[in-house]
Formats: C-alpha cells, structure tokens, sequence
C-alpha cells in the first residue's frame, strides 16, 4: 500500500466510451500529478494540481480532462480516446513545501483503448 | 535541453551479481531521486539525494550526488531476484523564482537470471 490509491486498476474501452480514472490519497499532500506512461518512453507528465488549482498542463488532448475536487483526491476524465492513447496512467501526490518535490506514486491504472 | 539519459537501458544479470547504473543530463539538478517499478506497479522510492557529493545508501543500494550536480549513479550489491524491474532516475530543475520541474530518465530495466 503506498497511500496513493487508484481504480480502476484496468479498463478497456472503446474509442466512442466516456471513462474516469480515480485517484485517491491519504498522505497529507497537497499536489496531485497524471502521468503516462508508454512502452520505452519516460515517464510524461500530463497535469498537476496545486492545492486544487491546475498549475499545469502538458499540451495534452483535450480528450483528456482532469478535475480535483479536493486536494484528497483526482479524476482523468476519458472520452473519444485513440488507440495510441493505450498505456499506464499513473497518479501521484506530493508535499510541495518539503524541500524537495518527493513523489508518492499509485499503481497505475492500464487503458487499453480499442 | 533537460533531458536525462539513463543508462544502460537493459541489463541481463546473474544472481548474485553487482549492478551499476547511472544518469547524466547537460543541465544542473538540485536532488536526484531513483525510483523502481516492479511489473504491474508504480514506481516506488528508493532513494533520495539532496546536496552534490552526497553518499547513500538503503540497504545493497547505493546511490551518489554527482559533485558537478549533472549526474548520479545507483549500484546494487549482490543482486537477488526481487531486484528485477525498472528503476528510474529523477531530478529536480530549478526553473526560476522556486519553481522546480522533475524531469525522469529513459529507465533501466534489470532482468536477473537465477
């Protein structure tokens, strides 16, 4: 159990589904990431959450929509995904006043989109 | 630019064996973090490096703060089985006025044969 929380674990959708990914933490932190993760490429950041406000936003597809609600928790809100769009998603927290940015990561969520 | 090259990509070991891997980027970081993903999970911290020079260690694992601040490596003494999987490295750039912006290595993915 490493604090960061995410469901569901797998999804297969088509590319015409809506879908959300969860994202649940209980360590105290006040910013939230999404990262992708895609076969023998780094790790992409995708969005952060800064208490609750999006501080950034990678240039990702507006197919992509997140949304927190709290500092608690974050949601990838999926619809109309292309089949590239198939990988890990990733969730992270953080303390951001620690001096160093740690990241505490979920276990991921695995789309595939077909 | 701030990109991190990990290196090796792959590595094929015995058991037993002592593993040696490192990162290096043209730019300065303020910490290095090396994390490692086992299949189907996120990526877990291992270690965290905070001042250039530094020395750590948890456990077999070895980590150091390269002194010009644009490297580090991680070893792992006498490999065992659970030590197979991805690790990654990770640093922090300071971008301006505090901001900071972690930037992950290409990963290694460690394969140990028994």
């Amino acid at each position: 159990e490493t604090g960061v929380t995410q469901t569901p674990r797998h999804l297969v959708m088509g590319m015409t589904n809506k879908k959300s990914l969860k994202c649940e933490q209980h360590l105290g932190h006040n910013a939230m990431y999404w990262y992708k993760q895609s076969a023998k490429k780094p790790l992409e950041l995708m969005f952060v959450y800064n208490f609750k406000e999006q501080t950034e936003n990678n240039s990702v597809p507006s197919r992509f929509s997140p949304e927190c609600p709290n500092s608690s928790h974050l949601f990838l809100h999926l619809h109309t995904l292309q089949p590239e769009d198939s990988a890990l998603y990733l969730c992270a927290s953080s303390l951001r006043e620690a001096g160093a940015n740690v990241l505490t990561f979920g276990a991921g969520s695995r789309l595939t989109v077909l | 630019g701030q990109q991190l090259n990990q290196s090796p990509q792959s590595m094929f070991i015995q058991e037993g064996e002592d593993v040696s891997m490192n990162c290096t980027s043209s730019s300065i970081f303020n910490t290095w973090l090396w994390y490692k993903q086992d299949p189907g999970e996120g990526p877990v911290l291992l270690i965290a490096l905070y001042k250039a020079g530094e020395l750590t260690s948890n456990g077999r694992l070895t980590a150091q703060f390269g002194i010009t601040r644009k490297d580090s490596f991680l070893n792992i003494s006498a490999s065992i089985p659970s030590d197979v999987g991805i690790y990654f490295c990770a640093g922090h750039l300071l971008i301006i006025q505090g901001a900071q912006k972690l930037v992950f290595g290409q990963g290694t993915r460690l394969t140990i044969n028994p």
